[in-house]
């Protein structure tokens, strides 16, 4: 049972270029969410989903997007990145009606 | 929409000192989590907090949640340097599903 996991651990774009962070988790989870972690900024929502098929905005959705498409996939897609979204990103997932999230190891982004 | 503070963002202490961290939410929750995060590390959920006064301990660490559920503390006895770390609340709102609102956290260095 590897729980959340999520890839790359590390990346470095230049400004423009578009990519997918994944994140996958093998605890059969409805909910899943993304978040950015920024230095005294706490954790804001990017982008959550309560089942396959089914997303929604969070706090900061602007250049960012999602799909759900299985239970066990959640991706992140970076239209055309910007310095403003060098942040290190967590994905998390939480069963339905438990509430308690799970997070991934994040993925450490920088945007040059 | 929801904003939750939390106090002190930072908080320097001797081993063997206690510590208090308190979390407020601009409106009413319908339940209060805490998450521990390491330095480079991810959040990793401590306790969630459902009902008005609710008082929880997990060995030296003891929460509370408000009478009004719009505020949280958490105060651990003692402590240890495995206490160091980042201390995050998260608030759920009262509607429908509603996403966790997470504090900018209260980072906790202890020295021996």
């Amino acid at each position: 049972n590897a729980g959340v996991t999520q890839t790359p651990k590390f990346q470095v774009l230049k400004t423009g270029q578009s990519m997918t962070l994944q994140c996958a988790q093998d605890m059969n989870h409805e909910y899943m969410s993304w978040y950015r972690q920024d230095p005294g900024m706490g954790l804001r929502l990017i982008h959550y989903s309560v089942g396959a098929g089914i997303t929604d905005q969070g706090e900061v959705p602007n250049g960012y997007n999602v799909s759900r498409s299985t239970t066990e996939d959640f991706p992140l897609r970076l239209l055309s990145a910007a310095p403003s979204q060098t942040s290190v990103y967590f994905c998390a997932s939480s069963r339905a009606g438990s509430y308690e999230q799970y997070f991934g190891p994040g993925t450490r982004l920088t945007v040059t | 929409g929801q904003q939750v503070m939390q106090i002190p963002q930072y908080q320097h202490v001797q081993e063997g000192e206690d510590f208090t961290t308190y979390c407020n939410s601009s409106t009413t929750l319908s339940n209060i989590q805490w998450y521990k995060q390491r330095p480079g590390g991810h959040p990793v959920f401590l306790i969630q907090l459902v009902k008005s006064g609710e008082v929880k301990k997990q060995k030296r660490l003891t929460f509370q949640f408000g009478e009004a559920k719009k505020n949280s503390s958490l105060h651990i006895t003692a402590t240890q340097t495995t206490d160091v770390g980042t201390y995050f609340c998260a608030g759920r709102g009262n509607s429908g599903y509603s996403t966790l609102t997470f504090g900018k956290g209260t980072m906790l260095l202890v020295s021996p």
